[in-house]
């Protein structure tokens, strides 16, 4: 069964960056993702889909100080020179017979 | 520019029927895979139903099986999610969300504002 594994909560501090991680149930390591955020009272906003190999393509007007990365399963969000609107839920979703998501992890920016 | 407006939500009744809609521009809807997704008070993003490119193909969440009903019309540039024998645990903000061109059309790369149901007596 096709899972999407997240920490529920991080935290960095201002201006220093942090790497948020995804993980995809066993057998579907090569599984391509797509990473979503979701700022306090508001709709969700795509940020990149990311690949198996680590390259990533980001949605229009993300900041280069978001980028992704891939090790196995593991799928990678790294937000760098963190700033107080990066406070946020960030979700993981991919699909297979349906749409799946991660439960989300909270970043919380100290 | 992409735009994903829903539209249709409100305050029903347990056992009521609401239809939602999602009014697609800037981009061809018949080329996308189309989403709905809900997310409930401080809960995380959960997938409702999926419908493919032609409407030949659709998806649901168990919760939802046998009582909403995904369907698009391309013509109109319009995603529709029936709601029937709602219940109080349906209550969410319902997102519309477009799937990703070619062979990753299951990545959801637009997100609509939302519409709130809310399902009580």
């Amino acid at each position: 069964q096709l899972v999407l594994t997240q920490s529920p909560s991080a935290s960095a501090s201002l201006g220093a960056s942090v790497k948020l991680t995804c993980t995809l149930s066993s057998g579907h390591s090569n599984y391509v993702i797509a990473w979503h955020q979701q700022q306090p009272e508001k709709g969700p906003r795509y940020l990149m889909r990311l690949n198996s190999d680590g390259s990533h393509i980001k949605g229009d007007g993300i900041p280069d100080r978001f980028s992704g990365s891939s090790s196995g399963a593991e799928r990678y969000l790294t937000i760098s020179s963190l700033q107080s609107e990066d406070e946020a839920d960030y979700y993981c979703q991919t699909w297979g017979a349906g749409t799946v998501f991660g439960g989300g992890t909270k970043l919380t920016v100290l | 520019e992409v735009q994903l407006v829903e539209s249709g939500g409100g305050l029903i009744q347990p056992g009521g029927s609401l239809r939602l809609s999602c009014a697609a521009s800037g981009f061809t809807l018949s080329r996308h895979w189309m989403n709905w997704v809900r997310q409930a008070p401080g809960k995380g993003l959960v997938s409702v139903s999926r419908i493919n490119s032609d409407g030949s193909d659709t998806a649901y969440a168990d919760s939802v099986k046998g009582r909403f009903t995904i369907s698009r019309d391309n013509a109109k540039n319009t995603l529709y999610l029936q709601m029937n024998d709602l219940r109080a645990e349906d209550t969410a903000v319902y997102y519309c969300a477009r799937g990703a061109s070619g062979y990753i059309y299951g990545l959801i790369d637009s997100w609509g504002q939302g519409t709130l149901v809310a399902v009580s007596s």
